[in-house]
């Protein structure tokens, strides 16, 4: 089963750094494009980029570039997002997908539970 | 790069159709075929309705569908039933080279 498993729910602070992860398993993690979407709450969806793992190349949404860094390993294929110095606008639910094709630009088929992440001043 | 404009909300009776529009520009909507849907049940994963404007995953039932005409593009649920109430988002390649999703639906079956 393809599937995708993200860490935990995380409560910081502001300032603080994090890292959240999504572990794919049931495919070839090098072979598709991981991305990452941002729900705030009461919010709808945000995409905030997206990362192939056999090269690391990564492309950002202007509203997220020089904020967040997208990163893979895939000798344990896990991708993550993370946050250097967080503020409480940070406060979501994060979610990472999986490219249906090894083209990025065609949808996202299996995703992660998603992670909670809650930042407070 | 501004959310495509979706209506907040789309109701209708179990069995009637519902059409569910998308509005962007020619750097997006209108300029790829790089269209795609979501169907969002609050607290569970999204899920991949219909990608490359109208073509559907195995597993979806063949009562959505979608469509485009110009920079607008649309998604048909036929057949609705109570399943069907969720958030619905439309996303798309943009001339940027990223992706921007839709503002939202909530579709309600009454």
């Amino acid at each position: 089963e393809v599937q995708l498993v993200q860490s935990a729910t995380e409560v910081k602070k502001s300032g603080e750094s994090l890292r959240i992860s999504c572990k794919g398993s049931g495919y070839s993690f090098t072979s598709y494009w991981i991305g990452w979407v941002r729900q705030m709450p009461g919010k709808g969806l945000e995409w905030m980029g997206i990362i192939y793992p056999a090269d690391s190349h990564t492309i950002y949404s202007p509203s997220f570039q020089g904020h967040v860094t997208i990163s893979a390993d895939k000798s344990i294929s896990t991708a993550y997002l993370q946050w250097s110095s967080l503020r409480a606008s940070d406060t979501a639910m994060y979610y990472c997908a999986k490219s249906l094709t090894s083209g990025w630009a065609y949808g996202m088929d299996v995703w992660g539970q998603g992670t909670t992440v809650t930042v407070s001043s | 790069q501004s959310a495509l404009t979706q209506p907040a909300s789309v109701s209708g009776s179990p069995g009637q159709s519902i059409t569910i529009s998308c509005a962007g520009t020619s750097s997006d909507v209108g300029g790829y075929n790089y269209v795609s849907w979501y169907q969002h049940h609050p607290g569970k994963a999204p899920k991949l309705m219909i990608y490359e404007v109208s073509n559907r995953p195995s597993g979806v039932s063949n009562r959505f569908s979608g469509s485009k005409s110009g920079n607008t593009a649309s998604l048909t649920i036929s057949g609705l039933q109570a399943e069907d109430e969720a958030d619905y988002y439309c996303n798309s390649y943009t001339s940027s080279s990223t992706q921007v999703f839709g503002s939202g639906t909530k579709v309600t079956v009454l």
